[in-house]
């Protein structure tokens, strides 16, 4: 069974930092890109970043592009995001999620329970 | 970045009722699209991929239309247990942004 579970989550200052970790198992970790999802309280959801199998590529969404830095160890199965610079906007619940590769672009097809990043002083 | 809008973007409905909800993408996305559902305090699932493609396990009153900038999630017969928020997530480009979501609610 594919299970994804976050931690890391918690209340932070503005301008303060915090590392949230995914941990992977019931599949292949090094064999598949991740993907970091947040949702604000009571709003959609917003895409985040995701990393390429043996971490060598990432890409970014621009509201987090130099703040954030997603990383993963394919030896523990893990997957991280190092938020720097944090804002009140970057409260969220955020998600790792696996990507599934189709004909036609890259879904997420399992997601965690999130982690709650409160950005407050 | 790729503009998603979906609508409505809330829908009252009773058990029974065919729904159809409608995302349209600011720009040409060919069937790079996914549909997902969510419910309250719950993470997303993914329902459709490939615009029409049904993922594995979903039930088969769930269905996808569409290519370009318009598409379609259907629920031919809603359930109860289809109650729930309903996005849709374009996948051509980055970043592989959603639509505001479309909350389903009994009528």
């Amino acid at each position: 069974e594919v299970q994804l579970v976050e931690s890391g989550g918690g209340l932070v200052q503005p301008g303060g930092s915090l590392r949230l970790s995914c941990v992977a198992s019931g599949f292949s970790f090094s064999s598949q890109w991740m993907s970091w999802v947040r949702q604000a309280p009571g709003k959609g959801l917003e895409w985040v970043a995701n990393i390429k199998k043996d971490g060598s590529e990432s890409h970014y969404a621009d509201y987090v592009k130099g703040r954030f830095a997603i990383s993963r160890d394919n030896a523990k199965n893990s997957l991280y995001l190092q938020m720097n610079s944090l804002r009140a906007e970057d409260t969220a619940v955020y998600y790792c999620a696996r990507d599934y590769i189709t004909s036609f672009g890259v879904p997420n097809d399992y997601w965690g329970q999130g982690t709650l990043v409160t950005v407050s002083s | 970045d790729i503009q998603l809008t979906q609508s409505p973007s809330f829908l009252s409905a009773s058990v029974g009722d065919r729904v159809t909800i409608t995302c349209r993408a600011s720009q040409g996305i060919s069937t790079y699209l996914a549909w997902y559902q969510q419910k309250p305090g719950k993470a997303p699932k993914l329902l459709i991929h490939t615009a029409s493609t049904l993922q594995s396990g979903v039930p088969s009153r769930f269905s996808g239309s569409g290519s370009g900038t318009e598409f379609t999630l259907t629920i031919s017969s809603l359930q109860p247990d289809d109650f729930a928020t309903y996005c849709c997530q374009q996948l051509i480009s980055y970043p592989r942004t959603f639509g505001g979501g479309t909350k389903v609610e009994i009528k």
